[in-house]
């Protein structure tokens, strides 16, 4: 079992520029949420998806936005970029109320 | 008041001691308790989860959780130089998947 996946591990953007994010979860898991996790601090709750739908959002801007396809996996688009988007993006992963597992997340450098 | 409070001040341990972490919550609605340990730069890999008061135990680490208090513990025994890393407490309802989570602790133990 892979776990969950994410690519790139690192990615380095310009201000203004757009920039998609990509999640595998963990075999046999549905839900797939986002975090942000800033230098120094804990990870921040973007948004969650289940069955391909946005279901809940934490207090983050509509540059911020999401895909789930069929097979689970899932994007964040975030759009506009500031140097504030620079942060680690974490992907988690889990099943009904299960325990949640989270990717290595993607290091995004805005420039 | 935030959510989840974690004093995210560094502590420095000499190996074979005890580690004790803590977090408090405002949320009386809380009802499951995860911690997470992190290397630097990577993804949270889970350690603890629990949703009772009381201990749980998983070899040298105890999760205990106070729920009249909103005060959850994690106690590392025997420390050893590869549990230096940050702990992250993370918090969540039963059917809202969003976690909450505090600051982090970041553990040195040294040799």
């Amino acid at each position: 079992d892979a776990g969950v996946t994410q690519s790139p591990t690192h990615l380095i953007k310009t201000r203004g520029q757009q920039v998609t994010l990509r999640c595998s979860p963990k075999s046999g898991h549905d839900t797939v949420s986002w975090y942000q996790q800033a230098l120094g601090q804990g990870p921040q709750f973007i948004f969650q998806y289940y069955e391909e739908e946005e279901r809940q959002r934490g207090n983050f801007p509509d540059r911020f936005s999401g895909h789930q396809f069929p097979n689970y996996s899932s994007e964040l688009n975030v759009n506009a970029l500031l140097l504030g988007d620079s942060a680690l993006y974490l992907c988690a992963s889990r099943s009904g109320e299960d325990e949640a597992f989270f990717g290595q997340g993607t290091r995004l450098t805005v420039v | 008041q935030k959510e989840v409070e974690q004093d995210p001040g560094p502590l420095s341990v000499p190996e074979g001691a005890i580690v004790s972490l803590n977090c408090t919550y405002s949320n009386s609605a809380f009802q499951y308790f995860m911690w997470y340990r992190q290397y630097s730069r990577k993804g949270p890999e889970l350690l603890m989860y629990t949703y009772s008061s009381g201990n749980k135990e998983d070899g040298r680490f105890t999760a205990q959780v106070d729920k009249s208090s909103k005060y959850i513990s994690l106690f590392i025994r025997d420390s050893q130089p590869s549990d230096s890393a940050t702990y992250l407490c993370a918090i969540g309802v039963w059917g809202n998947n969003r976690l909450a989570f505090g600051k982090g602790n970041q553990v040195v133990v040294i040799p």
